[in-house]
């Protein structure tokens, strides 16, 4: 079974530029989450889909973050414009059921994120 | 909403040492406690997990416990190997998602 992919593995920005990353889960799962990872810390959830709608988005910053997951599959986060501290690493997670089951979140690789 | 401490930061065993990290949580209503394994450059990978009507769970060197009146739970890893040196972080579930909230992590170095 595939795993859940992320693109790019890496990027590298100035401030104020726009950037977005791209997330296709594990295929057939219903629950789709972001989370970012700042270096020394434990990852932090941003946004959380239930096929395409949002569960919970209370920890995203809306000023300058956004995230859809059309057609309840593959999802894209962008930031527009970044700022120096969303340098982290940003990680997609997807889970085979809806968004009450406790059930195994299977995370990607990751983006690494650098903002200049 | 939930907050997660865990402890130590930083652990250093030799082969075939123990090894435990503490984590407790502060929301009662929390019913889900996964650990994940994080190496360099990967996403974090699930390792075991227990739910609050569960006060154990083992799995081969890995076992977990959970204390709901302390509000703690601990990972033991036995037997520790070369392998299991990466960061461990601990979480706990609550709400009406299955929204995480993840301790601060453990970086655990196994030596020769």
């Amino acid at each position: 079974e595939a795993g859940v992919a992320q693109s790019p593995r890496y990027k590298i920005i100035e401030k104020r530029q726009s950037v977005a990353f791209w997330c296709n889960p594990i295929s057939g799962h219903a629950t789709l989450y972001w989370y970012q990872q700042i270096l020394g810390q434990g990852p932090k959830l941003l946004i959380q889909f239930q096929n395409n709608g949002v569960v919970d988005d209370s920890q995203l910053p809306k000023d300058r973050f956004s995230a859809e997951r059309l057609k309840g599959v593959d999802s894209t986060l962008k930031i527009q414009p970044a700022k120096l501290e969303d340098s982290a690493v940003y990680l997609c997670a997807s889970s085979p059921g809806l968004a009450g089951r406790r059930e195994t979140q299977y995370f990607g690789p990751g983006t690494r994120l650098l903002v200049l | 909403g939930e907050n997660v401490e865990q402890h130590p930061s930083t652990l250093s065993v030799q082969e075939g040492d123990s090894a435990v990290i503490k984590c407790t949580y502060s929301d009662s209503a929390s019913n889900y406690f996964p650990w994940y394994k994080q190496e360099l450059g990967k996403g974090p990978q699930l390792i075991i997990d227990i739910r609050s009507n569960v006060g154990e769970k083992k799995d081969q060197r890995i076992a977990v416990t959970l204390n709901k009146t302390a509000k703690h739970f601990s990972l033991h890893i036995t037997e520790t190997q070369p392998e299991d040196s990466a960061v461990y972080f601990c979480a706990g579930v609550t709400g009406g998602g299955n929204k995480l909230t993840f301790g601060t992590g453990t970086q655990l170095k196994v030596e020769l």
